[in-house]
């Protein structure tokens, strides 16, 4: 099967800026995550989707970022404006169904550069 | 909420050697602690877990051990390969809690040939 498609995967914008990155889950995966991986930790999980209702937002810096998944299905992650500390690695992540005991299969990331 | 703290940070081993790492966890409600494994410029990927009504499990050459009452649980792998070296993550969650992992640090294990 195909796996987690994520785009662009680098970019480079200059603080202040606002950024888009877009993930495609593995067809039929309810769930889909985004994580933000900062050089040298590892991932912070900022929201959690079940089709296309926001199951946790906790951790996601809403001043800021925004995601959406209208139809369940892609998703885009959006920062704006961008800050020098939000420079990352942005994972998605989809799994089956919500449950820890689902694996989460992740995309290749978005490196994200704020210079 | 929960926090993960994996150790070391970096491990260099020979090939053949045996390599461990660790990982305690605050959240004594956690159940569940996947492992995953990321090789440089890659993708995480899950090599093995541990559900909290076992206290080990294998696969082949890597094993997970949990302790439940000391809450850690560590990661072992056994006659260490050249392609064993990447970033290893531990992480945990509740079942039934949604899926929300939280990641330790990580653990950058270096193979020597």
């Amino acid at each position: 099967e195909a796996g987690v498609a994520q785009s662009p995967r680098y970019k480079i914008i200059e603080k202040r800026q606002s950024v888009a990155f877009w993930c495609n889950p593995i067809s039929g995966h309810a769930t889909l995550y985004w994580y933000q991986q900062i050089l040298g930790q590892g991932p912070k999980l900022l929201i959690q989707f079940q089709n296309n209702g926001v199951v946790d937002d906790s951790q996601l810096p809403k001043d800021r970022f925004s995601a959406e998944r209208l139809k369940g299905v892609d998703s885009t992650l959006k920062i704006q404006p961008a800050k020098l500390e939000d420079s990352a690695v942005y994972l998605c992540a989809s799994s089956l169904v919500t449950g820890p005991t689902y694996e989460q299969y992740f995309g290749p990331g978005t490196r994200l550069t704020v210079t | 909420g929960e926090n993960v703290e994996q150790h070391p940070s970096t491990l260099s081993v020979q090939e053949g050697d045996s390599a461990v790492i660790k990982c305690t966890y605050s959240d004594s409600a956690s159940n569940y602690f996947p492992w995953y494994k990321q090789e440089l410029g890659k993708r995480p990927q899950l090599i093995i877990d541990i559900r909290s009504n076992v206290g080990e499990k294998k696969d082949q050459r890597i094993a997970v051990t949990l302790n439940k009452t000391a809450k850690h649980f560590s990661l072992h792998i056994t006659e260490t390969q050249p392609e064993d070296s990447a970033v290893y993550f531990c992480a945990a969650s509740q079942e039934n809690a949604g899926n929300m992992l939280t990641f330790g640090g990580g653990t950058r294990l270096m193979v020597k040939p």
